[in-house]
């Protein structure tokens, strides 16, 4: 079975922090995605890697940055939180043909007080 | 970015009864996902489709992939009180710049009661 793992179910920071968030993939996945969901809003794609080093804006990239130094890791940096990043963070992974499922990992809430 | 329109909203239902939901687009899509979202969790998979016409059973899970490529359906049989969650569908299809772009549906959320 694939198994996504990220970092923290839970993680509370302050306003102006840089806060990481980490994904670990164990099925040698060449695609990855980071999403946010909001009530209301559902899934929105936040940036995506199809490669090492390799990144793509998704839909609403501003405020984040990605990282993917080994395959089987991208992470997501908020560069300096803001209170309106406040929600539930989603990474997924996929083989490279872009018509195969996305499995996702359990999420991480996050919150900026 | 694009969603899926995903129906209904929401829905009550009593343990036992069949349960069906669908998602359409105005695009036509190269694959069809189903998911399913427990409270706090992340989206698990359910079904993949991957050709038009297709029909897929997962347990009391059905689920068909429409054939004008442009909707699909998933149907819950006697359904049961762990069946409550978010059901999520999703496609595939080419994007502008040849890349493979994946759009969800805004979810079904359903309650069982007992």
């Amino acid at each position: 079975d694939v198994k996504v793992t990220q970092s923290s179910r839970y993680l509370v920071k302050r306003t102006g922090e840089k806060v990481f968030l980490e994904c670990v993939q164990d099925m040698d996945h060449e695609n990855m995605f980071w999403y946010r969901q909001d009530p209301g809003l559902g899934l929105r794609l936040i940036y995506f890697s199809y490669d090492v080093k390799m990144k793509e804006k998704g839909d609403i990239p501003e405020g984040y940055s990605v990282s993917r130094e080994k395959k089987e890791r991208f992470s997501l940096i908020l560069e300096s939180a803001s209170t309106n990043q406040t929600s539930m963070y989603l990474c997924a992974s996929s083989e490279l043909l872009g018509y195969q499922p996305q499995h996702f990992g359990d999420g991480t809430r996050l919150s900026i007080l | 970015g694009q969603q899926l329109n995903q129906s209904p909203q929401s829905m009550f239902i009593q343990e036992g009864e069949d349960v069906s939901m669908n998602c359409t687009s105005s695009s036509i899509f190269n694959t069809w996902l189903w998911y399913k979202q427990d409270p706090g969790e992340g989206p698990v998979l359910l079904i993949a489709l991957y050709k038009a016409g297709e029909l897929t059973s997962n347990g009391r899970l059905t689920a068909q992939f429409g054939i004008t490529r442009k909707d699909s359906f998933l149907n819950i049989s006697a359904s049961i009180p762990s069946d409550v969650g978010i059901y999520f569908c999703a496609g595939t299809h080419n994007s502008i710049s040849g890349t493979y772009k994946y759009i969800f549906g805004t979810g079904t959320r359903l309650k069982v009661l007992a």
